[in-house]
């Protein structure tokens, strides 16, 4: 069972505009979620996270949210940028020291 | 400076022909871990240590064993790859539950 769930495959979004990237996980427990971006035939690279005690944590362009009630989180990217354009994962530490990724996203930004 | 290293990027073996993949970092973290990673899925976890404690997935195949010789160093050996092996395998290093982890730029296998 996939604990960690990105239902949209593929997210385009013209430069300049928001991104909304969204995630949801089953297990109530997952106390700390990551976000990690990888491009092609590299290895992912840690972008921001959050703790199950806050519902929001903004690091410059990119503010993840938390809704624990709904388990859901999201990722905003504003303004957009070309470089962007990137695999996104959403990560959930689910104890024992596993690390847990969702199946990505991948966002295009176009001019 | 990249802060985990993997060797070699690309990787190209024949079916059944053993294969050893190596990760290091210069991080000093205890915890490490080696995922799978396969088109359009999520990195799914093979092994991770807790220093030298190894943990292995419950699904796992025996065909996949690894070695930690010591905290720098981390080893995956695939003893007779199948063309299902074919993916990307990523090791990563951290500082446990509630930490980010520092991944390396993986090795793609190809099993001819």
């Amino acid at each position: 069972d996939q604990q960690v769930k990105q239902n949209s495959p593929s997210l385009s979004v013209q430069e300049g505009r928001i991104s909304i990237l969204n995630c949801d996980y089953t297990n109530s427990m997952f106390d700390y979620f990551l976000w990690y971006k990888k491009y092609p035939a590299e290895g992912p690279t840690f972008l921001i996270s959050i703790s199950s005690i806050k519902d929001k944590n903004e690091d410059g362009r990119f503010t993840v949210f938390l809704n624990k009630s709904a388990k859901h989180l999201s990722l905003h990217i504003v303004p957009s940028q070309p470089g962007d354009s990137a695999v996104y994962f959403c990560a959930a530490w689910g104890g024992a020291d596993k690390l847990i990724f969702g199946t990505g996203t991948r966002l295009q930004v176009f001019p | 400076d990249a802060m985990v290293i993997q060797n070699p990027r690309y990787q190209v073996t024949q079916f059944g022909k053993p294969v050893t993949l190596s990760c290091s970092q210069t991080l000093n973290h205890n915890v490490m871990y080696w995922y799978q990673q396969k088109s359009s899925q999520a990195p799914k976890l093979l092994f991770h240590y807790y220093d030298k404690d190894f943990n292995n997935e419950a699904d796992t195949p025996d065909n996949f064993q690894s070695r930690r010789p010591n905290t720098s160093f981390c080893f995956l050996d695939i003893r007779s790859p199948g063309l299902g092996d074919a993916a990307m395998y990523l090791c990563a290093f951290g500082g446990g539950s509630g930490e980010k982890l520092f991944f390396g730029s993986g090795t793609q296998l190809s099993v001819l």
